[in-house]
């Protein structure tokens, strides 16, 4: 099973500020299988990122993937209010795994 | 514009088995692989399984013994059976679009379901 780690567990920052999100993998994922989603307190997740760097539909362009291999990151330019939320990383390249979560709270 | 619309049981016994079913409204139901994912109170996601239209499956390791999918094409919709339930199958269980090289993209509302005796 390919584990994901995500960090820091928790990112403690203010609005206008930049986030940045790691998720790194047990093996080798290929970056067409690496996904961002958000969630929102009481709402499903959301697709933000699919294939490592590519932006889901209606993603506001603050929102970045990179990384290859191992090493993910998701950024956020600069925090609105509403980005303040549970961030997921998620591999389907070998069956589906999740992330255990990266909050971003307000400072 | 896809929707996914889910519905079943809230609240089971132990050792009773859960079913939940989706529904999924526009969109074409057979290019896709059809999700089951789940999230305990509290805590991060956990896929379930998959499901395409012509009935090809796969499973989470930990969970395949004791789960099920199936879908109607008739009706667009799939189903989940999860037997032999403890209070550790509590969770929010979404059904969700995928498919063979893409993220599901597009998620239920979410049920609850609760075990307790």
């Amino acid at each position: 099973e390919t584990v994901l780690t995500q960090s820091p567990g928790t990112l403690s920052l203010s609005p206008g500020e930049r986030a940045t999100l790691s998720c790194r993998a047990s093996q080798n994922v290929s970056s067409t299988y690496l996904a961002w989603y958000q969630q929102r307190p009481g709402q499903a997740p959301r697709l933000l990122i699919y294939g490592a760097s590519i932006r889901a539909t209606d993603i506001p362009d603050r929102f970045s993937g990179s990384g290859s291999g191992t090493d993910f990151t998701l950024s956020v330019s600069r925090l609105e209010p509403e980005d303040f939320a549970l961030y997921y990383c998620h591999q389907y390249e070998r069956s589906r795994t999740f992330g255990q979560g990266t909050k971003v709270g307000i400072k | 514009q896809v929707k996914l619309q889910q519905w079943g049981a809230g609240l089971l016994k132990p050792s009773e088995t859960l079913s939940l079913t989706c529904a999924v409204y526009g969109g074409t139901f057979n290019d896709y692989y059809w999700n089951w994912i789940r999230q305990p109170p509290g805590e991060g996601l956990e896929w379930i399984a998959e499901i395409n239209h012509r009935g090809s499956t796969n499973y989470n390791p930990s969970l395949k013994s004791r789960v099920t999918v199936s879908v109607d094409t008739s009706k667009n919709q799939f189903s989940l059976r999860l037997k032999s339930v403890t209070a550790a199958d509590t969770a929010v269980y979404y059904c969700a679009r995928g498919g063979a090289v893409m993220a599901p993209d597009s998620w239920g509302q979410g049920t609850l379901v609760t075990v307790s005796s």
